[in-house]
């Protein structure tokens, strides 16, 4: 089935751990973001990617970091993961940058830093 | 700033019809979204409105008003599976998501 896979589901962590959260698309989208979402808050970009070999900064990046080797992964690692970074993470995928198409969403990754 | 607002939460019938209003400040506009995520799950698109005026699929329908800065998702013939968040996002000038907080709608029979 067509999409977009995210790994893992859920994860507890201790703070100062060093957690790498996995998203594959097989849409060949050039487009791919990582958002976190958190109660009463809407979805936070953290960063994105607009084609393979590119990244960029979202609204929330402190603390995150992401590479884009291929089209198809786009993982983001938590260095030292702290109590604040508890949240769902979504990965999501669009077939361009500017594209007015529907983003695809994976089905989240729940994280609990302890 | 940037923002987006709309009702945190909202209650409805069965078989009735609902309207979730949602107004955005944005830096430039390109269009204006509505998804739909089930508790646990994944938002998916509903809809995409770039011009004034009302778009229709089906039991949901969603108008734009860009002078006003205003969008609504109507939703018709309510179906307990219709109970979720529905978030409104707008695009902005550099073609990033706004996202509002979304609104839990709870169908009850």
């Amino acid at each position: 089935i067509a999409g977009i896979t995210q790994a893992p589901t859920s994860q507890i962590l201790a703070a100062g751990r060093r957690m790498t959260l996995r998203c594959t698309q097989d849409m060949r989208h050039n487009a791919m973001y990582w958002y976190r979402q958190d109660l009463g808050l809407g979805l936070r970009l953290i960063h994105y990617s607009n084609t393979a070999g590119t990244t960029g900064k979202g609204e929330v990046p402190d603390g995150y970091s992401v590479s884009r080797a291929n089209t198809d992964d786009f993982p983001l690692t938590l260095a030292s993961a702290v109590p604040s970074q508890t949240s769902v993470y979504f990965c999501a995928s669009s077939p361009t940058e500017t594209d007015t198409g529907e983003l695809f969403f994976g089905e989240g990754s729940r994280l609990t830093v302890l | 700033g940037q923002n987006i607002d709309q009702p945190t939460e909202m209650t409805a019938t069965e078989g009735a019809i609902v309207q979730i209003n949602c107004t955005y400040q944005t830096s430039g506009f390109n269009g204006l979204f509505w998804y739909q995520q089930h508790a646990g799950e994944a938002p998916t698109f509903l809809s995409y409105n770039v011009l004034d005026g009302l778009e229709e699929k089906g039991r949901f329908s969603s108008f734009l008003s860009r002078s006003k800065g205003y969008s609504y998702l109507l939703l018709k013939e309510l179906q307990m599976k219709d109970s979720a968040s529905y978030l409104c996002a707008a695009l902005d000038s550099n073609y990033q998501l706004i996202w509002g907080a979304g609104t839990k709608l709870i169908i009850k029979p």
